[in-house]
């Protein structure tokens, strides 16, 4: 069965910390990997990676990804309030609607 | 402007109800999708739908049921709603059914009591 986990379940941190998340994912015919930051509403997407050892990069945000050993990590340097939210991994199989989602992590920045 | 909205936000029903969400997008998209996030945060998508096929992720239930007027809407008719269908319902769209093109709505809270 296809799965995607995510850890810690939730993180607490202070403001300037900087954090790891982390996606484990068993998925048939992998595409691709998307990760996406909800905060009270809609998720926003963040990065999609297909390739390993390339890294993504967005201000304090990266993300990496092992397609050998199965994970991508997710990786924020010094946090700010406003990263606080919930950060969702999807894996994108082919085939059409084949996109799973982990529980997500709960990130809170405490000032 | 709004690129995808849904209405209603909020929708508290009873059990056994039949109820519809509405969704549209004014971003020329041709693929539209509806995702199921429960109280734990996890989200599922449900279907998807562009001009061509409708395709649905087999755990749904059939009392669930997408209607596409035209190609900027995409609803979501629920019947005999029961209580594990609470949650968080998501509509998005995309062009070609490109999931990181993504754009999703604000989300409708459905509570059945």
């Amino acid at each position: 069965e296809d799965k995607v986990v995510q850890s810690p379940l939730s993180l607490v941190v202070h403001e300037g910390d900087t954090v790891t998340l982390n996606c484990s994912y068993e998925v048939t015919n992998f595409r691709s990997l998307l990760w996406y930051k909800q905060e009270k509403k809609a998720p926003t997407f963040l990065f999609m990676l297909t390739s390993s050892g390339i890294e993504k990069k967005s201000g304090r945000l990266s993300s990496i990804l092992d397609k050998k050993e199965l994970f991508s990590i997710l990786n924020i340097t010094a946090t700010q309030t406003g990263d606080s939210a919930v950060y969702l991994c999807a894996v994108e199989a082919a085939g059409a609607n084949n996109l799973f989602f982990g529980t997500g992590t709960r990130l809170t920045v405490i000032p | 402007d709004t690129a995808v909205s849904q209405t209603p936000k909020y929708l508290v029903t009873q059990m056994g109800n039949d109820k519809s969400i509405k969704c549209e997008q004014n971003l020329g998209h041709d693929t539209m999708y509806w995702y199921k996030q429960d109280s734990k945060k996890f989200l599922k998508i449900m279907f998807s739908y562009n001009n061509k096929e409708l395709i649905i992720n087999e755990t749904v239930p059939n009392r669930f049921s997408p209607k596409s007027p035209d190609k900027a809407h995409l609803n979501l008719h629920i019947n005999s709603l029961e209580l594990g269908d609470s949650a968080v319902y998501f509509c998005a769209s995309s062009q070609e059914s490109v999931f990181y093109e993504q754009y999703f709505g604000p989300g409708t809270r459905l509570t059945v009591t």
